[in-house]
């Protein structure tokens, strides 16, 4: 199966912003999506698509992709934004999906 | 309001069975493709298994195929799990999860398996 790579571990400071990517060979095919996880929590979708947001999702979160690579950024980082970030796409492989392994967010 | 939960985690012993549900409401669940993503602890999240909206076309993660059935009821709004030959490796949580157009826009809470003697 195909995988997506993220940095473990990504800090920011209040207020600033923030990119998280994945990067991977089925992004070249397909659309990142990506998830927040708070701790003891299920996962919630931030981004889809080219750059959607769900209903509710603040316009702080974005969505970009370039090649192999897709990025979350998040402009004017708050403290509730501090989370554990979850890119997925289609397998090109055959399976349906792939996760990357996350992206623990910490704001300073 | 669009839910998701998940039933019938627990504590089972190497070798044994589970059967998850999923309960769906809020929505035309026989419209929608459904996917189980497992997470054990302090890991990250792992795509389970895929079934298309008529249950005609199913998918498994290599880790679980020939172990784990994946199945679903229209009639009752319901994704199901069946688990057999339980590893330890297999201990996690376990979310049902919505698929729309390329991506998975609702979760259940979660129901926790614990495999172990």
């Amino acid at each position: 199966s195909s995988e997506l790579t993220q940095d473990p571990a990504v800090s920011v400071a209040l207020g600033q912003t923030v990119r998280i990517t994945c990067q991977g060979d089925s992004l070249r095919s397909y659309y990142a999506s990506w998830y927040q996880q708070k701790p003891g929590q299920a996962p919630v979708l931030v981004i889809y698509g080219k750059n959607n947001r769900p209903s509710g999702i603040p316009d702080r979160f974005s969505g970009s992709s370039s090649g192999n690579t897709a990025s979350l950024t998040i402009t004017g980082a708050q403290a509730e934004d501090e989370a554990d970030y979850y890119c997925n796409s289609r397998d090109s492989s055959g399976n349906p999906w792939v996760f990357g392994g996350g992206t623990k967010l910490t704001v300073l | 309001e669009v839910q998701l939960v998940e039933s019938g985690g627990g504590l089972v012993q190497p070798g044994g069975s589970l059967r998850l549900s999923c309960a769906a409401s809020g929505f035309t669940f026989s419209s929608y493709e459904m996917n189980w993503v497992r997470q054990a602890p302090g890991k990250g999240l792992e795509w389970v298994s895929y079934i298309s909206s008529s249950g005609s076309t199913i998918y498994y993660a290599d880790s679980v195929k020939g172990r784990f059935t994946i199945s679903r009821d229209n009639a009752k709004n319901s994704l199901y799990l069946q688990m057999n030959s339980l590893r330890a490796e297999d201990t996690a949580v376990y979310y049902c999860a919505r698929e729309s157009a390329g991506y998975m826009d609702v979760w259940g809470k979660g129901t926790t398996v614990t495999v172990s003697s």
